[in-house]
This record gives structure tokens, sequence and C-alpha cells, in this order.
């Protein structure tokens, strides 16, 4: 089973609003990963986790906030976003060391900030 | 030079061509390298991890050749069903100079394939 599971699949968020995303997977992936991703571009890599511990942060700004409470879940803290975070948020997992293996990815959230 | 570049495209091909993307990358460090598929509005899937001795998986061909630091994915009586982005995927190695430890994997700017009837 290589599935990765995202809730919710779309977001509608107001610019003062707090909402968060979620990512789940039962593989026993000790690394994961969020990812933002634009309309027409690549997947822009944004934290990781390793062993549940933050171990990439590409300088995402603080208005974002990851958490991964256990080795299954990773969230996402939104607060005070503005319209130009709207994207496809994308939540990966692999196993073994960081960037040594494949991604699996969940089919995302697709998030707009109005 | 960019980490990870591959042909701009797009490519629009008849049914039954074959099909050849190109990515190179810039770290010789790097150390794992993978081709996924996106589907419009959809997630990026695992197509094939690539090893240096090339594999082969039915009508897909994936190599790797170090010296030139280029990867390769061949696509051989393309269907409808493989249009799609193609996105080359490379491992990158931590900047040291930031404290950084563990790889991450980069991708390329994709390239979009529509295969046409």
């Amino acid at each position: 089973d290589t599935e990765v599971t995202q809730t919710p699949k779309h977001l509608v968020m107001g610019m003062t609003n707090k909402k968060s995303l979620k990512c789940e997977q039962h593989m026993g992936h000790r690394a994961m990963y969020w990812y933002k991703q634009k309309a027409k571009k690549p997947p822009e890599l944004m934290f990781v986790y390793s062993y549940e511990k933050l171990s990439i942060n590409e300088s995402v700004p603080s208005r974002f906030s990851p958490e991964c409470p256990n080795s299954s879940l990773l969230n996402l803290h939104l607060h005070a976003l503005q319209p130009e975070d709207s994207a496809l948020y994308l939540c990966a997992s692999s196993q073994g060391r960081v960037g040594n293996t494949e991604a699996f990815f969940g089919q995302g959230t697709r998030l707009t900030v109005v | 030079r960019k980490e990870v570049e591959q042909d701009p495209g797009p490519f629009n091909v008849p049914e039954g061509a074959t099909v050849a993307f190109n990515c190179t990358y810039s770290n010789s460090a790097s150390q794992s390298f993978f081709w996924y598929r996106q589907d419009c509005r959809k997630e990026p899937k695992l197509l094939m991890s690539v090893y240096s001795s090339g594999n082969e998986d039915g009508r897909f061909t994936a190599q790797l050749n170090r010296a030139s630091q280029y990867i390769s994915l061949l696509i051989r009586d393309s269907k409808l069903s493989d249009s799609a982005t193609y996105l080359c995927v490379v491992n990158t190695p931590p900047n040291r100079n930031s404290g950084g430890s563990n790889y991450k994997l980069t991708f390329g700017k994709g390239t979009l394939l529509t295969v046409n009837p």
C-alpha cells in the first residue's frame, strides 16, 4: 500500500483565518515532506521531517508552521496567508534516508486564499 | 547552472511514436535519480527509478550517464494515456555551509507530452 492521504482536498480561507492541512501515511516511512506547487511549475520543497524531527526548512515564511505529531502524521498550520500562497500543497513520504529513495505523494490540498 | 534542467517542451507526438526526454543535473554528488509523471491537477507519481546500468519497464527505458550528469527517459509505442508532464527528479546533497545534513529531492521543471490520435 503506497498511500499518502491528505485532507482536506480543497480549502478556501481568508487572510485572517487559521487552518491546518493534514497528511497521513502508514507505510512505516520515516521521512515526510511538504511541497508547494503553483500552476505549470514543478513542486517546490518547503519542509522535511526525518524521524519526526524537522531537518530541512527551505526558508519558508513563518505563516506556514509544520508539525509532526508522530511517525505517521504530518500537519501544516496556516495563519495570515496571502493570496499568492494559493497553490497545491503536496505531502510526500519516503523510506530510509531523506532524499535517497523515491517519495510517494498524496493527492494534495488545493488551497485558495481570498 | 540550475540544479536540474529538462527539455522545455512541450512535445506533441502521434500515437505509436517514440519520444525521448533528457535531463541534466549540476551536482556530481547526486546519488538517486527518478522520473515522475504528473497528470493535470493530480499529484506526481513515480514512473521509474534510474540506475547506472539503465533500466527498462515495458515501453519505458531510463538511462543514467554519471560522467555527463545526464538522465534520459525513452517511451516507445506511445499511447494516448502517456499524455502527462514528465518530471526529472534528482537528489541533491545538503548545503554544508548552512548546516544542512540531508539530501533533498529536486524537481526539474517538467516536460509536457501530448500524444495525439
